[in-house]
């Protein structure tokens, strides 16, 4: 069971926008602290996707966006396309007796 | 731009201890970073396990505390992940990575680490 709950799955058509949710609570994501996603690609490490919310690092397409209100934080992918088949995972912080936390992962399948 | 291999036995026997050290390079160490362990057991998720300040402040998954010890060698550029009286449960791949305040933002390519008699 993780900190962090993710959709098991999500899909879409090339072209089309997905979201994926990620819901914390009140002594993570609602605490203030930030979320951040991750993209790994099949067989691959995690790659940093979106960090503090709503940030790409360099590199990430324009076409990867995050929000975060109160306890829940999205990601966003618009004009999906096939190399975006992926998992998709968030992660926040809980303090620092709980550490750092993630959620089950979304799989993204493109149709 | 910091670079990190993990390195350590493939295989460990129940009930002894797993250790697996980080090697980083293309950066300092002692940089203000958190080093740290994520697992993930086959077609799961990730799970973070430990976290090492270069000062040697310490911060473990409570699920994961009493089996677990995370240490620092400045001088070999290196950090450590001890998980003792291991199961088939701890199998999985494990990432060395390093934070950039509260996210990771540099990963290894993960070892596989099998739990088996």
């Amino acid at each position: 069971q993780s900190v962090l709950t993710q959709p098991p799955s999500v899909s879409g058509a090339p072209g089309q926008r997905v979201t994926i949710s990620c819901t914390g609570s009140s002594s993570n994501t609602g605490a203030g602290y930030d979320v951040h996603w991750y993209q790994q690609l099949p067989g691959t490490a995690p790659k940093l996707l979106i960090y503090g919310n709503n940030n790409r690092p360099s590199g990430v397409p324009d076409r990867f966006s995050g929000s975060k209100s109160g306890t829940s934080a999205s990601l966003a992918i618009t004009g999906l396309q096939a190399e975006d088949e992926a998992d998709y995972y968030c992660q926040s912080y809980a303090g620092s007796l709980s550490g750092w936390v993630f959620g089950g992962g979304t799989k993204l399948t493109v149709l | 731009q910091l670079q990190l291999q993990e390195s350590g036995p493939g295989l460990v026997k129940p009930s002894e201890t797993l250790s697996l050290t980080c090697t980083v390079s293309g950066g300092s160490i002692s940089s203000s970073y958190y080093w740290g362990w994520i697992r993930q057991p086959p077609g799961e998720g990730l799970e973070w396990i430990a976290n090492i300040y270069h000062s040697g402040n310490t911060y473990y998954n409570p699920s994961l505390r009493s089996r677990v010890t995370i240490s620092v060698d400045t001088s070999k550029k290196q950090f450590s992940l001890n998980l003792t009286s291991v199961t088939a449960a701890d199998t999985a791949i494990y990432y060395c990575a390093s934070t950039v305040g509260s996210y990771y933002a540099y990963w290894g390519r993960g070892t596989l680490v099998t739990v088996s008699s």
